[in-house]
């Protein structure tokens, strides 16, 4: 059974430091892993998706590791902002009887910038 | 491109009734997937469907069932409610297998 963890669950850093949010995940038999940010209450937003055979991808400040073999991500933000506060989630898709398709999520990292 | 719509936003029910939630994925997506997101929980998967066909099911009673229309718009139904089952009902839909995933705005389910 795929499991994904999250560390830490909560961050708390003042603007303009770099920070690293931590994900694994148990099977390494993936397709690919998702990183999303979560706004209380809202749904969830797409922020980087790393195919199995990708090391990495970067978007703007955000830049997100995969290191399939030993089942862990990063996902490293730089010169964080106010606007970044949210709760960080990262999801691995993996084959599951009958289906491509399911995403098994972590907790998530509740990440705080401070002004 | 309009995102995935999901409706209503909120809904507050009474235990034992039951409650459709509906969601239509951006256009050209044909899989559509149903999470449900307590507190206690985390995110967890309840089903999926790519044309039409249940092709996924998560570990929920059998009260909660969904299904795709040809257009693949998906509702999921939820009948005999519990309190347990208060949460945010998150869609997502995608082209298919190991696409992105984009999730709606989710449904705030209340149940009293």
């Amino acid at each position: 059974k795929q499991e994904v963890t999250q560390i830490p669950a909560a961050l708390s850093v003042p603007e303009g430091e770099n920070l690293v949010l931590n994900c694994s995940f148990t099977d390494s038999a993936i397709y690919n892993l998702q990183w999303f940010r979560q706004d209380p209450g809202k749904g969830l937003t797409s922020l980087l998706l790393i195919q199995s055979s990708q090391r990495e991808q970067t978007s703007g400040r955000l830049n997100a590791s995969l290191d399939k073999s030993s089942g862990r991500s990063t996902l490293y933000i730089a010169a964080s902002q106010p606007g970044d506060s949210a709760t960080y989630l990262c999801a691995v898709s993996y084959y599951s009887g009958g289906s491509n398709y399911k995403l098994t999520f972590g907790k998530g990292t509740l990440l705080t910038v401070n002004p | 491109k309009a995102g995935v719509t999901q409706t209503p936003r909120y809904l507050i029910k009474t235990r034992g009734q039951q409650v459709t939630l509906s969601c239509s994925p951006i256009s050209g997506h044909r899989s559509v997937s149903w999470y449900q997101q307590t507190p206690g929980q985390g995110l967890q998967f309840l089903f999926e469907y790519f044309s039409e066909t249940q092709r996924n099911k998560g570990n929920f009673p059998g009260r909660f069932s969904g299904r795709q229309f040809s257009n693949s718009r998906s509702e999921m139904n939820v009948s005999t409610l519990e309190l347990g089952d208060s949460a945010l009902y998150l869609c997502a839909s995608s082209l298919g297998d190991s696409s992105e995933a984009f999730f709606g705005q989710g449904t705030r389910l209340t149940v009293v």
